[in-house]
Formats: structure tokens, sequence, C-alpha cells
């Protein structure tokens, strides 16, 4: 089975830094997306780790250790802009057709107050 | 690059009514996605498409839901006869073929969704 938790919702002040974390427990590991959500809007793709350690992107990085099943992300210098949710999703292990599939979490509802 | 196409962006309803959704994937894009993102949920996949087959449809309510992309391009997703839980929005969503891919990234692209609300 596939289980993925984050926070249900974060607030934060502009210019601070913040931190969204997604434990995982799934059934084989082939990588691991952030996307961001504005409201009525569709995700957008942030950042994708399939190794340990951390990636960076600009104003946002994104950490996984596969042993202990828990990524965060990061992002630095919070703009209003940021206030959004944000989905951390993981991939099963490739084994064919259908292993692209993505299994998301519930959404990380990101606000940023002045 | 245009992205994923979707229409309609509304769609309002009465229980036991029946709709239809149409999707445009990134030219290019084999693997096509429909989700259901209920409110204050992540996307749940539906079915996925690679070419004009079906991958995966495990979590289709197939009572009721119906999806073809008969010419490998654009797909439509069907439901018949609508409940009042099927309010959510159903995003689109396309990937390069899987194996000609980068298969370490096949970033997910989507489109805009179409809210459907069930009175």
């Amino acid at each position: 089975g596939q289980n993925i938790d984050q926070p249900t919702e974060m607030t934060a002040t502009e210019g601070a830094i913040v931190q969204i974390n997604c434990t995982y427990q799934t059934s084989g590991f082939n990588g691991l997306f952030w996307y961001q959500q504005h409201a009525g809007e569709a995700p957008t793709f942030l950042s994708y780790n399939v190794l340990d350690g951390l990636e960076e992107k600009g104003r946002f990085s994104s950490f996984l250790s596969r042993s202990k099943g828990y990524s965060y992300l990061l992002l630095k210098e919070l703009q209003m802009k940021d206030s959004a949710s944000y989905l951390c999703a993981v991939r099963p292990s490739y084994s064919g057709a259908g292993s692209y599939q993505l299994t998301f979490g519930k959404g990380t509802k990101l606000s940023v107050i002045p | 690059e245009a992205g994923v196409a979707q229409s309609p962006r509304y769609k309002i309803i009465e229980k036991r009514q029946s709709v239809a959704f149409w999707c445009n994937p990134i030219s290019g894009h084999a693997t096509l996605y429909w989700y259901q993102q209920i409110l204050g949920q992540g996307p749940k996949l539906l079915i996925q498409f690679q070419n004009n087959g079906v991958v995966d449809d495990s979590q289709l309510p197939k009572d009721r839901f119906s999806a073809e992309r008969l010419k490998g391009v654009d797909s439509t997703l069907k439901i018949q006869p609508a409940k009042l839980e099927d309010s959510a929005v159903y995003l689109c969503a396309s990937s390069l073929d899987v194996l000609l891919g980068d298969r370490g990234q096949e970033t997910q692209y989507f489109g805009p969704g179409t809210r459907l609300l069930v009175l």
C-alpha cells in the first residue's frame, strides 16, 4: 500500500524560510516529486529527488532520505505569491507500464503573511 | 510549447445526469492520466493511457465512469449517472512516452482542470 503524510496547513512570514515535511511508506520507491498548486489552478512541477541528498533550484530546495522515508521542501525568502498548496508525490519502483504513476499526499496549504 | 488543454473549466449538473470532460495533452506526449481531486485532498489517479491503450484503470469506478483515447491523442472522461460525491476537480496530465522519455523524471504536466459540482 501507499501512505504519504504531510502537514495540513502552515503559516509563515514574508521573507522567512519554511520547511514542509513529507513522510512516506510505499511499496517500492523510484522518485519523489513536489508540486505547487495555487487555489483553483493545476499542480505545477517544482522538484524531483530519487537519490539521497539536497536538490537546489533557486529559492526552492528539496531533500530526500530514502532510508527514513522522508523528504522536505525548503522555501527561502518567502514571497506572498508562494501562498499555495504543496503536494508531495511518490512514484513506485519501475516495473513496466504503469510505473510512472504518482501517489499524492493530501497537500500542505501554506499561507504567507506580511 | 502549448500545455495540456481541458474543457469545460466548470460544470454544474444535477445528480443522475451525465457529463463529459475533454483533454488534449501536450503534443508528442504518449501517456495521459485522469485524476480526481476532491477539495482538500491530493489528486487521485483514475485512469492511465499509453497511446490509445489503457495501462491502469484499477481505481476507476467503472459502474459510472468511462474514458477513452481512441486516436491516442485527446481523451474524454464520462460520468453517467453522476452522484453528489463526484463533485471534484478532474485533472488531466500528460508525460513523454515511457520508452523514449527521460526515465529518471517523466514529469507529469497538468491541465487547468474541470471543476464539477453535482447538486
